[in-house]
């Protein structure tokens, strides 16, 4: 059970929009610690997409964007392409458990 | 170019130990602090340990707390995670990982090395 829950898979057809959902609790996203999201093919190295809840590091497109509100985050892909399969992981610092937390993973498949 | 490469992953009997590296490149390595991340075959990320950029500092979590141990070697650029007392549930990929200090994020990942615990 991850303490940050996301929902197990998500679809849609290129060119579509898709969200991911992150719910956390008031020791992690609701303490205030920034929501990060990684994608990641299995075996290859985990990629940074989005950090401090909405920024973006230099070299992802702007199709991937972040929000958060009170305890929960979400990722946003706007015009989905087949090269978006992949799994997607949130992730933030919990205070009561002294380390970071991750989502159980979402995987998005592109029909 | 900023590099982070693990190795010394492999097959170890349970109770056995087993010492990973990583080794960086691209940056000033004693100025960051660094992390452990394994996934578990069919499972999702799991942050294993944490240590500060002087060493002073390392943190846990609990599934390895009391086995592992995080170090690092600032002349040689390198992150360690000596794994002891190991079980069927650390088979894993172990990825080494840089963090910021301003969001704390995770910015870079290494590709991973396997650890197989069976018998």
């Amino acid at each position: 059970q991850s303490v940050l829950t996301q929902p197990p898979s998500v679809s849609g057809a290129p060119g579509q929009r898709v969200t991911i959902s992150c719910t956390g609790s008031s020791s992690n996203i609701g303490a205030g610690y920034g929501v990060h999201w990684y994608q990641h093919l299995p075996g290859t190295a985990p990629k940074l997409l989005i950090y401090g809840n909405t920024k973006r590091p230099s070299g992802v497109p702007d199709r991937f964007s972040g929000s958060k509100s009170g305890t929960s985050a979400s990722l946003a892909i706007t015009g989905l392409q087949a090269e978006d399969e992949a799994d997607y992981y949130c992730q933030s610092y919990d205070n009561r458990l002294s380390g970071w937390v991750f989502g159980g993973g979402t995987k998005l498949t592109v029909l | 170019e900023v590099q982070l490469v693990e190795s010394g992953g492999g097959l170890v009997q349970p109770g056995g130990s087993l010492r990973l590296s990583c080794a960086a490149s691209g940056f000033i390595f004693s100025r960051y602090e660094m992390n452990w991340v394994r996934q578990a075959p069919g499972k999702g990320l799991e942050w294993i340990s944490y240590i500060s950029s002087s060493g002073s500092t390392t943190y846990y979590a609990d599934s390895v707390k009391g086995r592992f141990t995080i170090s690092r070697d600032d002349a040689k650029n390198s992150l360690y995670l000596q794994m002891n007392s190991l079980r069927a549930e650390d088979t894993a990929f172990y990825y080494c990982a840089r963090v910021t200090v301003t969001d704390l994020e995770f910015d870079y990942w290494g590709q991973g090395t396997l650890v197989t615990v069976s018998s």
